[in-house]
């Protein structure tokens, strides 16, 4: 059974159009992060909550957002979508500090913007 | 400096063989490492974590630490070509949640 679950797995927006992508977790884990990667580059952390404690990355642009109503969601907004932010986003999941909290990936969502 | 780095490979190596993969990291804080596997346009999967210096084996891998060097390496022993895919190593430091990746390297197993 799938245990974090990205919805939609492909999106399509409009230059410019807003665009929100979900994230829920059956793990009840602390954790929720968001990654963003572009094809044959590393994992980019955007953000990532520790319960509904929010820390974003210095480089994450302001055009992203994210909100975590409850242990369960998460969702990544785009405000104003440009050509450059088509990529695949990652959401995952792990326990609290600790030295063996693995990241639990979702399959991701494929971005597309034109 | 990039807190991750690993060598983008590709990696070739044929069929049956040992595959030999090296990530190092900058922050000597850093208190667990983590190697994921990850197929063109899927999402990475967890292979095995490692917190303690020295070797850790989990069937065909065996990761190694040594944090003396800042050194983490994953070990592929007999190669199959299933195993051909991108291995990225992540980082996660001893202080808050934060868990970064390296660039991943590229592994090719050829029949």
């Amino acid at each position: 059974d799938a245990m974090v679950i990205q919805n939609p797995r492909y999106q399509v927006t409009q230059f410019g159009k807003p665009v929100t992508l979900s994230c829920s977790q059956t793990l009840n884990h602390n954790v929720m992060y968001w990654y963003q990667q572009k094809s044959s580059q590393a994992p980019k952390l955007l953000f990532h909550y520790y319960d509904k404690d929010f820390n974003n990355e210095a480089d994450t642009p302001d055009n992203f957002q994210s909100r975590r109503p409850n242990t369960s969601f998460c969702f990544l907004d785009i405000r104003s979508p440009g050509l450059g932010d088509a990529a695949m986003y990652l959401c995952a999941t792990s326990k609290a500090q600790g030295m063996n909290t693995e990241a639990f990936f979702g399959q991701g969502t494929r971005l597309t913007v034109v | 400096q990039k807190e991750v780095e690993q060598n983008s490979g590709p990696l070739s190596v044929p069929e049956g063989a040992i595959a030999s993969l090296n990530c190092t990291y900058s922050d000597r804080g850093s208190q667990s490492f983590f190697w994921y596997r990850q197929y063109s346009g899927k999402s990475p999967e967890l292979i095995m974590f490692i917190y303690s210096n020295g070797d850790k084996e989990d069937g065909r891998f065996t990761a190694q630490l040594n944090k003396a060097s800042q050194y983490v390496s994953l070990l592929i022993r007999d190669s199959q070509p299933s195993d051909s895919a991108t291995y990225l190593c992540a980082v996660r430091k001893a202080a808050g949640n934060k868990l970064t990746f390296g660039g991943g390297t590229r592994v090719l197993v050829k029949p």
